[in-house]
This record gives C-alpha cells, structure tokens and sequence, in this order.
C-alpha cells in the first residue's frame, strides 16, 4: 500500500524557515518524481513544485510564487522528499501535501496524496 | 500560464440523479505525444484529494464506473452517472501539459 506522511508543520513567524519531510512507503521511492500541492485555509489546490527521479536528473521547478524561497529534495535511501521554505510570508499559510508524481521528465499528475501538514506563517 | 475554468462553481443534486461539471482551459491540453493532460479530484470534507480520472477518461484504481471523463482540446466533462452520498466534496480540474500545472477552481458537490 502506497503511504505518504507528512511531517514538519507548525507556526513559524514571517521571514523564517521551516523544513517539511515526507516518508514514503509502499513503492520504490526512486522510481517516481514527488511533488508538492498546497491549499490556503478555505480555498483551492495550488501546484508548489516537483523533483524528478533521479534517472531524469533529479531536477526540480517550482511555482512562481515560491521560486527562489522553496526548495524540494530527495533522499532516495531513506524515502523521503523535502520541502525547504525560506523568507516565509503570511501568505504561504496552507495545508501542504506531498504527493507521488508519475511524470518522468515533466510533472505529470498526482496519484497519491499524504494527508497534509499545516504551515502557518504569522508574527 | 494556463487558467482552468469550472462550471458551476457549486451543486446540489438528489441521490440517484447524475451529475456533470464542466472544465475549460485557456489553452489546448492535447500534446504532440497524442494525449491529453486532463485530470479530476475529489475532496472529500476533511480528507486529502484522491484522483479520479487521468488523461481525460482514464478512472484510477478503485474509482466507481459511474464516474466518467470526456472532452478534447479545450472543454472536459466529468459526469457521475447516479450520485451517492459518499460522492459529497470539492471535485477540482488540473492540466500538466505546461508548467505551472494549474487547478480549476473547484466545484462543490452537495446532496439534497
């Protein structure tokens, strides 16, 4: 059984870090890209940014609105996808969730979710 | 960047009636590879999204075959063929043919 589990949210003021972990199990981690999703208390999904395998480089993009502050990484003996958030902004506010993304070379689609870790950026 | 529309944005319908929710994209979703990256959730109230359907008609595992996608280019259906209380929650559009892969707004299913 696919099982993805997100760790790492809390409250954290404006401008600081915060690193969330997913621990996957049930699949051969290394095969597949992982992704994030995000969703701001009350509204809809938002696509935050995905790593590729690494037989297609390990790359990674991002969102508009997160590049240059987010990082996504992997450790693929241990399982786990990262998501370092840097200069957070209240705005980043969300439920985050990490997904397995079945997209080789580009980001493809999520077809399964963790059940989501809450960041909430405020002073 | 790609926008998905979602019509209508809510919906009340009596167990046993069907159902549909429309998805339009700004651009065309049809890849030179020949498919079509056209995708629908479900949110069920207080549950992570689950996908539903995947290149526009394709159900995933475990998804009832009264759900349905249809569609090409630019305009995408999800019907259910008859409703059932456990089918409640938000259903979203996604494209991934461009990045950013983008969602529509989300559609609210309620039953009467």
């Amino acid at each position: 059984e696919v099982q993805l589990v997100e760790s790492g949210g809390g409250l954290v003021q404006p401008g600081r870090s915060l690193r969330l972990s997913c621990t996957a199990s049930g699949f051969t981690f290394g095969d597949y890209a992982m992704s994030w999703v995000r969703q701001a208390p009350g509204k809809g999904l938002e696509w935050v940014g995905f790593i590729r395998s690494k037989a297609y480089g390990g790359t990674t993009e991002y969102a508009a609105s997160v590049k240059g502050r987010f990082t996504i990484s992997r450790d693929d003996s241990k399982s786990i996808a990262y998501l370092q958030m840097n200069s957070l902004k209240t705005e980043d506010t969300a439920v985050y969730y990490c997904t397995r993304d079945p997209g080789y070379s580009s980001s493809s689609h999520f077809d399964y979710w963790g059940q989501g870790t809450l960041v909430t950026v405020s002073s | 960047d790609i926008v998905m529309t979602q019509t209508p944005l809510s919906l009340s319908v009596t167990p046993g009636q069907p159902a549909s929710i429309s998805c339009k994209s700004s651009q065309s979703l049809l890849h030179s590879d020949g498919k079509t990256y056209l995708y629908w959730y479900l949110q069920k109230p207080g549950q992570s999204p689950q996908l539903l359907i995947y290149e526009v008609s394709n159900r995933f595992s475990g998804v009832p075959d009264r759900f349905s996608g249809s569609g090409s280019g630019t305009d995408f259906t999800l019907k259910i063929s008859r409703v059932e209380a456990e089918d409640v929650g938000v259903y979203y559009c996604m494209q991934s043919i461009q990045l950013p892969l983008a969602f529509g707004q989300g559609t609210k299913l309620e039953i009467k």
